[in-house]
């Protein structure tokens, strides 16, 4: 399968700040990336779609202001959490799609966000 | 929204038995994906099927879809250690985004050798 990682794998930061977190689609080109929240023991929830060169769709509940993407290219979309809080501690993924009959997502290995 | 339940929730077996996990959901689908994650780390894909199908193989694995009960089962043989993660039902539905998954909670599963 195609390969698509995330950076950093892991960060902890002060409450009030930002931080950004890479998606990269490794051997495709993605006009549309996801990004997804899950906290522990639980399921993933769809947070964003993130599409090349336009406004990301947010799902409903989701702060735009507050989860701020932008997919600059085909290969590269960008989370920012911004003033973090405690409460935004999760485990982000994201995902890249790869157009087909099957459609079939492709996920990182996810990013782990402590806020302290 | 979570639309896909799985149960059981958590499954805890032996070395070489089955494990079978089951995810029902709401709304009509397009097509219905097992994945599975490991702690801590991203999800795999395992199988999909579609909604006109009935019963998919792959390997150990081998996945049911019944569109008039709403459910689908994930049966994985000849279970290993190695299988122990979490396993995830995510469908797409029809009439929305072909693209746009909805998972279910997930069942854990472990292995015990």
């Amino acid at each position: 399968g195609a390969v698509v990682s995330q950076h950093p794998s892991w960060v902890i930061c002060k409450s009030g700040t930002s931080v950004k977190i890479e998606c990269r689609s490794l051997d495709f080109q993605a006009t549309t990336m996801f990004w997804y929240r899950q906290f522990p023991k639980q399921s993933l929830m769809l947070m964003a779609t993130s599409n090349e060169g336009s406004k990301a769709t947010y799902e409903q509940g989701v702060e735009k202001d507050k989860f701020l993407i932008n997919h600059a290219s085909l290969t590269l979309s960008t989370l920012t959490v911004t003033s973090a809080h405690p409460e935004d501690s999760s485990f982000y993924i994201c995902s890249s799609l790869a157009v087909s009959s099957y459609n079939e997502q492709f996920f990182g290995p996810g990013t782990r966000l402590t806020v302290l | 929204s979570q639309q896909g339940e799985e149960d059981p929730q958590a499954l805890s077996i032996q070395e070489g038995e089955n494990a079978t996990m089951n995810c029902s959901y709401k709304t009509s689908i397009n097509n219905l994906q097992w994945y599975r994650q490991n702690s801590g780390r991203g999800l795999v894909h395992l199988i999909l099927i579609r909604s006109n199908e009935r019963e998919k193989h792959s390997g150990r694995l081998r996945v049911t879809l019944d569109t008039s009960k709403k459910s689908s089962s994930l049966l994985i043989t000849a279970s290993r250690a190695a299988d122990t993660a979490s396993y995830f039902c995510a469908t797409t539905n029809s009439g929305g985004s072909n693209y746009k998954l909805t998972f279910g909670k997930g069942t854990l599963l472990t292995v015990n050798p």
